[in-house]
């Protein structure tokens, strides 16, 4: 069964970077032909697809975000990761990894973390 | 950028049925795919390719489309329905997946 666990800081300053690390136990995370994402879902409000990585490591990014987002993935330690620069107050959100399967939806999902952006 | 749009919320008594739209430009070529969450929760899919129902879930939650229309029907709602749903699916090169603005099932 595989499961995904978020981590990372749970505030972030104005301006600075937010950094969120998903770690994939249960399976390889460059096995099979799956995308790795994170969606983000600020406190009652909708889901926002933010970004995903391929296991070959090609990336795609929602226009939105597209330049304060970096998506990278280390096989070695089984973990994607999320770079959100410049962050403001509305970045403040419950961040999910998730695991596209081969039929095209979120199979799996992390938990969620919550990413407060304050001074 | 594509969007897809879902109506705010939907009202039903228990035992009625519930519908609820997703509407995209994109969607005659691409599949839908239905999410329920519960407060506090991760989201679950109820439906994928726009009509084919996950192991696990009620026969009662059904998928249809038509055009840029797709449409989450839940048949004999019951309480624990209660959810906030959203749709799920990319632009016409495939490459952007977007979800809709979520739809709020109230159980009367």
């Amino acid at each position: 069964q595989v499961q995904l666990q978020e981590s990372g800081p749970g505030l972030v300053k104005p301006s600075q970077t937010l950094s969120l690390t998903c770690t994939v136990s249960g399976g390889s995370i460059s096995s099979g032909s799956y995308y790795w994402s994170w969606i983000r879902q600020p406190a009652g409000k909708g889901l926002e697809w933010i970004g995903r990585i391929y296991t070959s490591g090609s990336t795609n990014y929602n226009p939105s975000l597209k330049s304060r987002v970096t998506i990278s993935v280390d096989t070695s330690k089984n973990q994607f990761s999320l770079k959100l620069s410049s962050v403001t107050a509305a970045d403040t959100a419950v961040y999910y990894c998730a695991r596209v399967g081969r039929e095209g939806y979120f199979d799996y999902w992390g938990q969620g973390t919550l990413v407060t952006v304050s001074s | 950028s594509y969007e897809l749009t879902q109506p705010p919320s939907v009202s039903v008594s228990p035992g009625q049925t519930a519908r609820i739209t997703c509407s995209g430009d994109a969607l005659p070529k691409q599949y839908a795919y239905w999410y329920q969450q519960k407060p506090g929760q991760a989201p679950v899919l109820v439906i994928y390719k726009d009509s084919e129902r996950p192991s696990g879930i009620p026969e009662r939650f059904s998928g249809s489309s038509s055009g840029t229309t797709v449409t989450l029907t839940i048949s004999g709602v019951q309480a624990e329905d209660e959810a906030d749903y959203y749709c799920q699916s990319a632009d016409s090169s495939g490459t952007y997946t977007v979800f809709g603005g979520g739809t709020k099932l109230t159980v009367l």
